[in-house]
């Protein structure tokens, strides 16, 4: 079963705006994670943020996490065409034998 | 290796055969992980490894779902029986501990066609 719901489910964006993508998932999670995956094929890993942390920023990426709220937003600045793909969220969630449960994703078009 | 390997890359295969999929995890990594993607969806889990033993293999959908790692290195996934609706992209993964620190490495994925 799927955890988390990533919104939207498809976001088409000029070359040089910024993306936003949001997450919500169901239960408590030692981390949430970002996905990235292009052609459905492998997936890499962008970012992990824990429980306890509120902010993170990798290059031109920033993840926050309310974990009151049960959710998460990633954001990509000055977007570029090669950041066509489409984006999963993943939760670590406590309990879990820590395998990690993913979003439906993100499909993002950034137009040249 | 440098990265996770998953062999083969493509696989048709026929109703009712059984078929194997082959992961080689990056060199140390002690957690290695088993995904299925369908399309236009997110990787759903099958099982976990920790070492050798399955830590975690509450996501294999049924008993024609196997998957050994005998000597804590390479995973062999097998499907007996096979079925139409198996048909997916099956993803392995591999992280460094498995203690929720790292982010997994996945390899490339094997597509698995039932026709």
């Amino acid at each position: 079963s799927q955890q988390g719901e990533e919104d939207p489910q498809a976001l088409s964006i000029q070359e040089g705006e910024n993306a936003t993508m949001n997450c919500s998932y169901k239960t408590s999670i030692n981390n949430l994670q970002w996905y990235r995956q292009n052609s459905g094929r492998g997936l890499v890993h962008l970012i992990l943020i824990r429980s306890n942390e509120r902010e993170k920023h990798s290059g031109r990426l920033r993840v926050t996490l309310d974990t009151s709220k049960k959710s998460s937003s990633l954001l990509i600045t000055a977007s570029r065409a090669a950041d066509t793909a489409s984006y999963f969220c993943a939760t670590d969630a406590r309990g879990s034998a820590r395998q990690l449960t993913f979003g439906s994703g993100t499909q993002l078009t950034v137009l040249p | 290796g440098a990265g996770v390997s998953q062999t083969p890359s493509n696989k048709v295969t026929e109703k009712g055969k059984y078929v194997e999929l082959r992961c080689d995890p990056i060199s140390g990594h002690t957690a290695l992980y088993w995904y299925r993607q369908s399309l236009g969806q997110g990787p759903e889990f099958l099982i976990y490894f920790q070492g050798t033993g399955a830590a975690d293999d509450s996501g294999l959908p049924n008993d024609r779902f196997f998957a050994v790692r005998p000597e804590g290195s390479v995973s062999t996934l097998k499907i007996q029986r096979t079925e139409r609706g198996d048909s997916a992209v099956y993803l392995c993964a591999s992280s460094l501990y498995g203690d929720g620190n790292y982010g997994y490495t996945f390899g490339s994925g094997t597509r698995l066609t039932v026709v």
